[in-house]
Formats: structure tokens, C-alpha cells, sequence
């Protein structure tokens, strides 16, 4: 069983205001990932880090962003949240060249 | 344009039946992953594929890589209610620093 966790499972928030989603995994992964999902829909990459201080921006262009400032905690945070912000929040870590582990992810509603 | 593409995009079959699901990379491949979503959950590892050739089994989904076509099928055998839902592939592939997903394919089984 994967040991990647994701906190809060469920979000609502009103526009405007700055959240953060925690993303934690304690397997000692250098790479770490987050991905939007719509329901039913692709995986999109907007952030990966590999490793500590290390932080990349990914394929989907986003409004938030991210810190590594230790191995097992990869912090998302969307400075002023918008409707078209509302998605399903994934994150994943894997070693190099290994399957990812995904946490069960973060559901975001912006009102 | 897409780096990783599976086909079909959507399936529908009755309990019982065969099917195939099939990933192909447009670039050499260093690695293989599948992975299933149950709807608004995370990504369920089932097996990773990294040799030419190689094939895997997980109770009666099995994987196969192909690695001249580049390619990947996962087969199921006696499809059962508890096998709906996304399959997703995910592949370290040539010139990538990060993993990427194909589209995910969505498998519906009838009663």
C-alpha cells in the first residue's frame, strides 16, 4: 500500500482566497507530482519536483504554485482561488525510472 | 500533440467478455506503467512493464509490452463489474524528465 496522503480530501472555498493543498509520502521519493483531473478526463501535469528545492512547472499552465523544501512534503497553494480553479487535485511521487504512488487526491470546489 | 495515446477511448462490454486496451508512445520507451481510477479517487497501480517482450499478470488483467511498435495492450479476461473503470498508461519515455499519461480509457461492463 502506498504511503502518500493527501489532505483535505473535499474543499469548498469562496473566491478570492488562498489555499493550500498538502500532499505528504514517506517512501523517501525524490520525484513528487501534481496533476489536475476533471472528471473522466486526462491527467494534466502542472507541477513535478525532483527533489529537495527543486520545482518545475508542468505541461498545463496554472495559477499556483509549489515548494519542496523536504523530501516527503510537496505543498500546493493557489494564491486567490477562482471557479475555474474547481478540479480534482492529484499527487503522485515515484523513484527515478519506478512506478508512481498516487494519493487519493484533493477535490476543489470554488464557490 | 499527445506522447501518449490510448485506444479506445471508451469501452463498453458485456460481463464476461475479452477485451483489449491499447497504449502506444511516440518516442522509445524506458518504462510502462498501468494504472485504474475508480471515479473521484486516485490512480491504482497494477503493473509496470520495462523489458521488450515482457508480460505481466494481476489476477485476470494481463499486460504485454511490445517494444519495436513502441506499444502496450492490457487484456482482460471474463470482464466483471468490479474491473470498470479509467485505465490510464503512464511511461517514462525518451527525452522526458517527467511521467507522462495517455488519455485514460473508459471501461463501462454491462450486466
Amino acid at each position: 500500500e502506498a504511503d502518500i496522503y493527501q489532505t483535505p480530501r473535499y474543499l469548498v472555498i469562496g473566491t478570492g482566497k488562498k489555499i493550500t493543498l498538502e500532499c505528504s509520502q514517506t517512501m523517501g521519493h525524490d520525484k513528487m507530482y501534481w496533476y489536475q483531473q476533471d472528471p473522466g478526463m486526462e491527467l494534466h501535469l502542472i507541477h513535478y519536483s525532483y527533489g529537495v528545492n527543486s520545482t518545475e512547472k508542468g505541461d498545463l499552465s496554472s495559477e499556483s504554485t509549489v515548494s519542496r523544501i523536504r523530501t516527503e512534503h510537496f505543498p500546493l497553494t493557489l494564491e486567490s482561488a477562482r471557479p475555474s480553479h474547481t478540479s480534482q487535485y492529484l499527487c503522485a511521487s515515484s523513484k527515478q525510472h519506478t512506478e508512481a504512488f498516487f494519493g487519493q487526491g484533493t477535490r476543489l470546489t470554488v464557490v | 500533440s499527445q506522447e501518449l495515446e490510448q485506444s479506445p477511448q471508451s469501452l463498453i462490454v458485456q460481463e464476461g467478455k475479452n477485451l483489449t486496451i491499447n497504449c502506444t508512445s511516440s518516442k522509445t520507451l524506458y518504462g510502462l506503467y498501468w494504472y485504474k481510477q475508480k471515479y473521484g479517487e486516485g490512480l491504482i497501480f497494477l503493473m509496470m512493464l520495462q523489458k521488450g517482450g515482457e508480460e505481466k499478470s494481476h489476477e485476470k488483467i494481463t499486460a504485454k509490452l511490445d517494444e519495436k511498435k513502441q506499444q502496450s495492450s492490457l487484456h482482460i479476461t471474463a470482464s466483471q463489474p468490479s474491473h470498470a473503470g479509467i485505465y490510464l498508461c503512464g511511461a517514462d519515455i525518451q527525452g522526458a524528465q517527467k511521467l507522462v499519461f495517455g488519455q485514460g480509457t473508459r471501461l463501462t461492463i454491462n450486466p
